[in-house]
């Protein structure tokens, strides 16, 4: 089947403005992952979602940083008022269950804030 | 807290060359040790997960091992299509269900 795919894949937008960033997971994965990548630096866990609930926000930057999940499929990483700093790829990843052991990871969206 | 340190940051080798990239970590109560490959401008792709130091386990001209504090990926008779960033991760076993990434290695695979 299709794997974890991300939109858009590319979004460059000005300071102070909102985001979003969608991610649809691989069908059946109750368990959904946000990571954000800077650049020469290791994937930084921001949030996960087990079904449509967040037991862990802790990676979250700020209160800027937001994120919900329907239906058990899509989320959605909300950016609010961007600041230049926020400049990264956002890479979403899933698994059949949290207790899982492989994440699998969508292409990323690269965000640019001028 | 999780951290997961990799060397060396860069590697180049010639084709057909083999080499092994080193993966350190401390974690509490490992859940597990991933290896991930990235090629530019793309996300992760799984290549192994490890659970107990012993294990190995190998993928075409990969090997990836584990001992207590560190993992390794040999990479045996590299071809150029070998050359992306390889990224390390750990995953606790303590209610916490994300993975702490390594910077990666980035190998250079020359012809």
């Amino acid at each position: 089947g299709a794997g974890v795919s991300q939109s858009p894949s590319n979004k460059v937008t000005e300071k102070g403005k909102d985001v979003e960033l969608r991610c649809d997971p691989i069908s059946g994965h109750t368990a959904l992952y946000w990571y954000r990548q800077r650049l020469g630096q290791g994937l930084e866990f921001l949030i996960y979602f087990q079904g449509n609930s967040a037991p862990d926000k802790s990676g979250l930057p700020s209160d800027r940083f937001s994120a919900e999940r329907t239906g058990e499929s899509v989320s959605t990483l909300t950016i609010q008022r961007t600041q230049q700093e926020d400049s990264a790829v956002y890479l979403c990843a899933s698994s059949f269950i949290a207790e899982a052991e492989t994440q699998y990871f969508g292409p990323g969206t690269r965000l640019l804030v001028l | 807290e999780d951290q997961v340190t990799q060397s060396p940051e860069a590697l180049r080798l010639q084709e057909g060359e083999s080499s092994s990239l080193n993966c350190s970590y401390t974690v509490s109560g490992l859940r597990g040790l991933f290896w991930y490959r990235q090629d530019p401008g793309k996300g992760p792709e799984f290549l192994f997960t490890l659970y107990s130091a012993g294990e190995e386990k190998e993928k075409e001209r990969l090997k990836a091992t584990l001992t207590k504090k560190e993992s390794f990926l040999h990479i045996t008779a590299p071809k150029p299509e070998d050359s992306p960033t390889y990224l390390c991760a750990v995953g606790s076993n303590f209610g916490n269900e994300k993975l702490t990434f390594g910077t990666g290695t980035r190998l250079t695979i020359i012809p």
